[in-house]
């Protein structure tokens, strides 16, 4: 299977700031990566796909990059209801799978 | 809109079989989407169980394929899931999804349950 790391696991941020997630995979994965938003006791949600297409109605300070090995989400400028956890997913190969996400929270 | 909703027993017995059921309103199941399973271990991250097909075509994860049978009742608009042999390990919150594959890279799961937690205990 293809492992994900991500970092930080942890963060602190304000509103306002300008937060990035960073997923690394354990081979290269072209662009087959997801990026997805949970809340506590909610389902993920998808944010984007493809390493950097948005999701149909979700925010434009949301974005995503990278190929290869190494991704990044990026919240331009943090909202209340951004403070969740993150987790990247691999949909290069079977199975497909997440990292061990990022969790958001209020400095 | 399309939804997707869990159902089964919240309780299993060690080594009896886990059985849920997705059911899909507002899109048909046969539309050209996979649709999938991923479990979540209280206080633990995502794991994609498998993926099926309308046709029937199953994707399973390796290592839990020993123990999973998926299957679709397109006549009921659903599909469902048995894990058999279950051991405390398999305690999670079960997600049903649906998975699109549009070729290339455009591939996700872009709409989920609400989720149901399953708890195997005696």
């Amino acid at each position: 299977d293809i492992q994900l790391t991500q970092s930080p696991s942890f963060l602190s941020a304000s509103v306002g700031d300008r937060v990035t997630i960073t997923c690394r995979a354990s081979q290269g994965i072209s662009s087959y990566l997801a990026w997805y938003q949970q809340k506590p006791g909610k389902a993920p949600k998808l944010l984007i796909y493809a390493a950097s297409t948005l999701e149909s109605g979700v925010p434009s300070r949301f974005s995503g990059s990278g190929s290869g090995t190494k991704f990044t989400l990026t919240i331009s400028s943090l909202q209340p209801e951004d403070f969740a956890t993150y987790y990247c997913q691999q949909l290069n190969s079977y199975p497909p799978t997440f990292g061990p996400g990022t969790k958001v929270e209020i400095k | 809109q399309v939804q997707l909703q869990e159902s089964g027993p919240g309780l299993v017995k060690p080594s009896e079989t886990l059985s849920l059921t997705c059911a899909v309103s507002g899109s048909s199941i046969s539309s050209g989407y996979y649709w999938g399973w991923i479990r979540q271990p209280p206080g633990k991250g995502l794991e994609c169980i498998g993926t099926i097909y309308h046709s029937g075509s199953t994707y399973y994860n390796p290592s839990l394929k020993s123990r999973v049978t998926m299957s679709v009742d397109t006549s009921k608009n659903q599909f469902s899931l048995k894990l058999s042999s279950v051991t405390a390990a398999d305690t999670a919150v079960y997600y049903c999804a649906r998975h699109f594959d549009y070729g290339g890279t455009d591939d996700a799961f872009d709409l989920w349950g609400q989720g149901t937690t399953v708890t195997v205990s005696s």
